[in-house]
């Protein structure tokens, strides 16, 4: 099925440690995006990609980096990872503007111990 | 900024009822609205999207409209079921561009047997 695929679904890691949560797409977009999602406070912008080879920051972006791979592919790297980033993360895609709306993966939960 | 509230926060009610979930915004240049569920440590699954030029759209027993004039989106469920159980999220973009899109925290519904 056309979509979005996350992959970890799940991960635990130690203050301090790096990792990256890998996204793709299937869907021919060429926008896509990085979300958190806490308690209590909605989703929130870490990062986006209007388009293959661009990328800004949202309203979250401190302590991650991201790299738009190619037009399916779009990562989010924690360097030194904090517990504050203990946090449901989805990656969503859409066409440029948003026109169609966005489709969301199933989400990767990380704990930061 | 783009503010998004959802009211009520949870709603418990009996199968087989009709009921109304609320989002306003404070910022109606907006050229679409999307209403989203989310099941328990699932990710968001698109339910209807209106475009600024439209009043409401409709998919099964989901009936959305948006009022862009006073800044508010209704969904509406026919008949609920047990299923429909989940947390129902509307996003709104802001007129600061596709990049810049406002989650509400969305209503927690559940419906009892």
């Amino acid at each position: 099925n056309a979509g979005v695929t996350q992959t970890p679904k799940f991960q635990v890691l130690k203050t301090g440690q790096s990792m990256t949560l890998q996204c793709a797409q299937d869907m021919n977009h060429n926008s896509m995006y990085w979300y958190r999602q806490d308690p209590g406070m909605g989703l929130r912008l870490i990062y986006y990609s209007a388009s293959e080879g661009t990328t800004d920051k949202g309203e979250v972006p401190n302590g991650y980096n991201v790299s738009r791979l190619n037009k399916r592919e779009f990562s989010l790297r924690l360097e030194s990872a904090a517990p504050s980033q203990t946090s449901v993360y989805f990656c969503a895609s859409s066409v440029p503007g948003g026109g169609e709306g966005y489709t969301f993966g199933s989400g990767t939960r990380l704990t930061v111990v | 900024k783009q503010e998004v509230t959802q009211i009520p926060a949870a709603l418990s009610v009996p199968e087989g009822e009709n009921l109304v979930l609320n989002c306003s915004f404070t910022d109606s240049a907006i050229y679409n609205l999307q209403w989203f569920r989310q099941d328990p440590g699932k990710g968001l699954t698109s339910l209807l999207l209106i475009q600024s030029s439209q009043r409401e759209q409709t998919s099964g027993r989901l009936n959305a409209s948006l009022d862009k004039s006073s800044g508010r989106s209704t969904l509406y469920i026919a008949a609920s079921q047990p299923g429909d159980s989940a947390t129902y999220l509307c996003a709104v973009p802001n007129s600061g561009g596709y990049q810049k899109v406002t989650f509400g925290i969305g209503t927690k519904l559940q419906v009892i047997p």
